[in-house]
C-alpha cells in the first residue's frame, strides 16, 4: 500500500559530503516536492517539479539541487553538506495536468532524518 | 513568503473533551486551504481540502469549516480519543504550492 517511498529513513553524513535523498512515487502523479520540517518552522518548500526534467525553486532552495528524469522519481542532492542542514525531508507527490494545482492534495512520504555532522 | 498562523502551538486534553484549533491565512489570492494529520513515526495524511466560503466538511469526529472573507479556518475533534494525539497542520494555496503552518501539536491522555 506504500504510495510515496523515500530511500533512508535515517542518515549521518559529515560535513562536505554530497548527499542524495531519493523519492519514488508509484501514483503516476505529475507533481513532486521536497520539504523540510524543522522544530518551530513548521514544513518549509526546497524545491517542486511538475513534469519529467522541469525544475521549480521553492523558499528555501539555496545549498539544494534536485533531479527528475523519471516521472516517478524526484531526488534532492546536497552537494556539500553542513551541519545547517540537519533536518527532516519530506518528499510529496500530488496530480494535475495543469502545472499545479493547490486544490490537489498530497501524498507525503515517511521521510528522512538527516544529521550532519 | 506568505504567513499562516496556527493558534494554539500546542494543546494537551482529556479522553472525551472537545477541542478546535485555529488556522489564519491571507484572505487575498485565495485558492485552497488544506488540513493534514501528523502523527508520530508516519507520513502526514491529508484531512479535508476547502475551496469555498462557507465549506464545511466532516470525517468521523473531526470537522472543518472555512472563512476565506476574514482569513480564517477551524478544525473540531468532538470526543477526543488517544489516537487522535497528531500534530494538525494547515497549508494555504493561492494557486500553486502550498504555504504550511507550524502546526498544533494535540495530546489526548487517557
Amino acid at each position: 500500500d506504500v504510495k510515496v517511498t523515500q530511500s533512508s529513513r535515517y542518515l549521518v553524513k559529515r560535513t562536505g559530503e554530497k548527499v542524495f535523498l531519493e523519492c519514488v512515487q508509484d501514483m503516476d502523479h505529475e507533481n513532486m516536492f521536497w520539504y523540510r520540517q524543522d522544530p518551530g518552522l513548521g514544513l518549509r518548500l526546497i524545491y517542486f517539479s511538475y513534469d519529467v526534467k522541469m525544475k521549480e525553486k521553492g523558499d528555501i532552495p539555496e545549498g539544494y539541487s534536485v533531479s527528475r528524469e523519471k516521472k516517478e522519481r524526484f531526488s534532492l542532492i546536497l552537494e556539500s553538506a553542513s551541519t545547517n542542514q540537519t533536518s527532516m525531508y519530506l518528499c510529496a507527490s500530488s496530480q494535475g495536468r495543469v502545472r499545479l494545482s493547490g486544490a490537489n492534495v498530497l501524498t507525503f512520504g515517511a521521510g528522512s532524518r538527516l544529521t550532519v555532522l | 513568503i506568505l504567513n499562516v498562523e496556527q493558534s494554539p502551538q500546542s494543546l494537551h486534553v482529556q479522553e472525551g473533551d472537545s477541542t478546535n484549533f485555529t488556522c489564519s491565512f491571507p484572505s487575498s489570492n485565495f485558492y485552497a486551504l488544506h488540513w493534514y494529520r501528523w502523527e508520530t513515526a508516519k507520513s502526514p495524511e491529508a484531512l479535508f481540502v476547502m475551496t469555498l466560503n462557507g465549506d464545511e466538511k466532516k470525517k468521523g469526529r473531526i470537522s472543518a469549516t472555512l472563512n476565506t472573507k476574514e482569513g480564517y479556518s477551524y478544525l473540531y475533534i468532538k470526543g477526543s480519543q488517544p489516537e487522535d494525539s497528531a500534530t494538525y497542520l494547515c497549508a494555504f494555496s493561492g494557486y500553486s504550492t502550498l504555504t504550511f503552518g507550524k502546526g498544533t501539536m494535540l495530546l489526548v491522555s487517557p
